[in-house]
């Protein structure tokens, strides 16, 4: 049964410059939803897609965006990069439609650095 | 401003001690309760699960939630070194239906149990 996977896993990149995240859901989810952690920090929900469409979003900036794909899987996209983009980007995925206490499970991460 | 505070720890304890970890939220009608655990460098794993008053039990792990005092604690019975990890508390705070991908988490505490 594969998790949730997220590519790459580590990633450096400039000031300026835009960058491209990407998830698979476990088998069988079909909900996708993206945290920021930052170092010593919790995660911070971004945002989440179903069905296509981003259905909850966090406190981010629009440099923050995403897409899901018809197979479930996502991209985030983060505009602009600033140092304070440098984090760990988790991806979670779950059932849309199951009951509200629906675990979420989480992909190892990518790590970001903006330098 | 939804919040869930946690202290950040480090939490020291001895190996074959109990190990009490504490979190209280902000929103009075959340209604899903969840402990992660997160290793340095790895993603959040789940542990605990809850949904109503009282507690909830899973091996050495017991959950405890009061509703009224909006708190939520993790009891690790006879700690391990292994069980030596950030322990993040995450609250559902959405009032939308379908998946709880919304989560607010705490800043995490770190615990350490000695040999």
């Amino acid at each position: 049964d594969a998790g949730v996977t997220q590519s790459p896993t580590h990633l450096i990149k400039t000031r300026g410059q835009q960058v491209t995240l990407r998830c698979s859901p476990k088998s069988g989810h079909d909900t996708v939803s993206w945290y920021q952690q930052a170092l010593g920090q919790g995660p911070q929900f971004i945002f989440q897609y179903y069905e296509e469409e981003e259905r909850q979003r966090g406190n981010f900036p629009d440099r923050f965006s995403g897409h899901q794909f018809p197979n479930y899987s996502s991209e985030l996209n983060v505009n602009a990069l600033l140092l304070g983009d440098s984090a760990l980007y988790l991806c979670a995925s779950s059932l849309y439609l199951s009951s509200y206490n629906s675990p979420l499970h989480f992909g190892n991460g990518t790590r970001l650095t903006v330098t | 401003q939804k919040e869930v505070e946690q202290n950040s720890g480090p939490l020291s304890v001895p190996e074959g001690a109990i190990a009490s970890l504490n979190c209280t939220y902000s929103d009075r009608g959340s209604q899903s309760f969840f402990w992660y655990r997160q290793y340095s460098g790895k993603s959040p794993e789940l542990i605990m699960s809850i949904y109503s008053n009282g507690d909830q039990e899973d091996g050495r792990f017991t959950a405890q939630l009061n509703k009224a005092s909006q708190y939520v604690s993790l009891l690790i019975r006879d700690s391990q070194p292994s069980d030596s990890a950030t322990y993040l508390c995450a609250v559902n705070m959405s009032r939308r239906g379908g998946s709880q991908g919304n989560l607010i988490f705490g800043k995490g505490t770190k615990l350490s149990v000695k040999p």
